[in-house]
């Protein structure tokens, strides 16, 4: 079946520039996480849904990120005013459940942004 | 709060010599640890994880907690074995978020 997409792949901002990036997740998955992966680093966790409550947010660089899950299906993260530091490969995964029992996360092929 | 570091940026290995990628963690309880792979213009994948006690594309992984290491294995290196490596760890108290190392890219020559 299809795997988690995204999309746009790659988007290129003015800084200062709204950003919106969307995250499709496997059908059926309840749990779906974001990530940012700067240039030569491992993928650091920003937020995480269950269905369509946002219950960790505590990886958010800022009040300029903010991220959305409002039918528990698709998953838009928005960054306001972006700024050079934030051009990173942003990374959405999901998994099937959540809580203390671990599921694979499926991650998508991420979205590049550039800020100028 | 939980770390996990991976010594090796990059690791350059001839075919069929062994491998070894470290991975390091601090973290006080019982983490679940896990490798995930990259391979070239590929997404993210699960390679394994310690729970499993398995062997995958000939990869081993074994817990050490005394050590507080996850060093991923293979006695014979293969050139599609060649890709970004990622130690990632979970714990409890944070849900299922992972928190993962800095990568190490490994490069096996023919």
């Amino acid at each position: 079946g299809a795997g988690v997409s995204q999309s746009p792949r790659y988007k290129v901002a003015k800084r200062g520039q709204d950003v919106a990036l969307r995250c499709d997740p496997i059908s059926g998955h309840v749990s779906l996480f974001w990530y940012q992966q700067a240039l030569g680093q491992g993928p650091e966790f920003l937020t995480y849904f269950q269905n369509e409550a946002q219950l960790d947010k505590s990886g958010l660089p800022s009040d300029r990120f903010f991220a959305e899950r409002p039918e528990g299906s698709v998953s838009t993260l928005k960054i306001q005013r972006t700024q050079q530091e934030d051009s990173a490969v942003y990374l959405c995964a999901s998994s099937r459940t959540s809580g203390l029992i671990y599921n694979e996360q499926f991650f998508g092929p991420g979205t590049r942004l550039t800020v100028l | 709060a939980q770390r996990v570091t991976q010594p090796e940026k990059l690791l350059s290995v001839f075919k069929g010599a062994p491998v070894e990628l470290k991975c390091n963690y601090s973290y006080s309880g019982s983490p679940e640890l896990f490798w995930y792979v990259q391979y070239s213009r590929q997404r993210l994948q699960l390679l394994l994880r310690h729970i499993s006690r398995e062997s995958i594309k000939g990869f081993t992984a074994d817990l050490n907690k005394g050590e507080t290491s996850f060093h991923l294995k293979k006695p014979f290196a293969q050139e599609e074995d060649s890709a970004m490596y990622y130690c990632a760890l979970k714990v409890r108290t944070s849900g299922s978020r992972l928190t993962f190392g800095e990568g190490t890219q490994l490069t096996v020559n023919p």
